[in-house]
């Protein structure tokens, strides 16, 4: 079946401007995941729901990152006044259940490059 | 918070060679311990995971195992080739909501021919 996708695969945003980087997860999985991927370094954890409910969102850099997920399937990672640092691939994750150890599926992130 | 520490950062074998890659954790309550392989430009895909009840465990040509007293686990990749070279990535769970990944900072494994 169809995995995890995200939209747009590359954003180009000018410094102070607002994006909004779209998650479509495999389809009935409950829980999903944000993780930022800068250039050479592993994922780092953003912010994690279960169906409708944002459980943590301890990641998230600053109060200009918001995340939202209102039906429990898609999820929306916005990023308001964007600055260079923000550049970096933005991944999305899924998992069937919440159980603590299931496998995450990757989607094949969103590299955003901030101007 | 979690800690993981990955090593070496790059690693360069002959195809036929072995591979291993290490890494440490810190947080002793971590029980899922997954490795990702990532190619350029591409989404990391899961590649093998471990569980803390067992000690290794293995898939064809790629094992891992698991030290729980010392948090430490490794990936060993034998007879490499080259569509093996790729970044490695290892990552031990959270025991918080869900099923949170703490990340190593990855291995770029290149597979000489």
């Amino acid at each position: 079946g169809a995995g995890v996708s995200q939209s747009p695969r590359y954003k180009v945003a000018k410094r102070g401007q607002d994006v909004a980087l779209r998650c479509d997860p495999i389809s009935g999985h409950v829980s999903l995941f944000w993780y930022q991927q800068a250039l050479g370094q592993g994922p780092e954890f953003l912010t994690y729901f279960q169906n409708e409910a944002q459980l943590d969102k301890s990641g998230l850099p600053s109060d200009r990152f918001f995340a939202e997920r209102p039906e429990g399937s898609v999820s929306t990672l916005k990023i308001q006044r964007t600055q260079q640092e923000d550049s970096a691939v933005y991944l999305c994750a899924s998992t069937w259940g919440s159980w603590p150890q299931e496998t995450q599926y990757f989607g094949p992130g969103t590299r955003l490059l901030v101007l | 918070g979690e800690n993981v520490e990955q090593h070496p950062s790059t690693l360069s074998v002959q195809e036929g060679d072995s591979a291993v890659i290490k890494c440490t954790y810190s947080d002793s309550a971590s029980n899922y311990f997954p490795w990702y392989k990532q190619e350029l430009g591409k989404r990391p895909q899961l590649i093998i995971d471990i569980r803390s009840n067992v000690g290794e465990k293995k898939d064809q040509r790629i094992a891992v195992t698991l030290n729980k007293t010392a948090k430490h686990f490794s990936l060993h990749i034998t007879e490499t080739q080259p569509e093996d070279s790729a970044v490695y990535f290892c990552a031990a769970s959270i025991q918080e909501y869900g099923n949170k990944l703490v990340f190593g900072a990855g291995t770029i494994l290149r597979v000489k021919s």
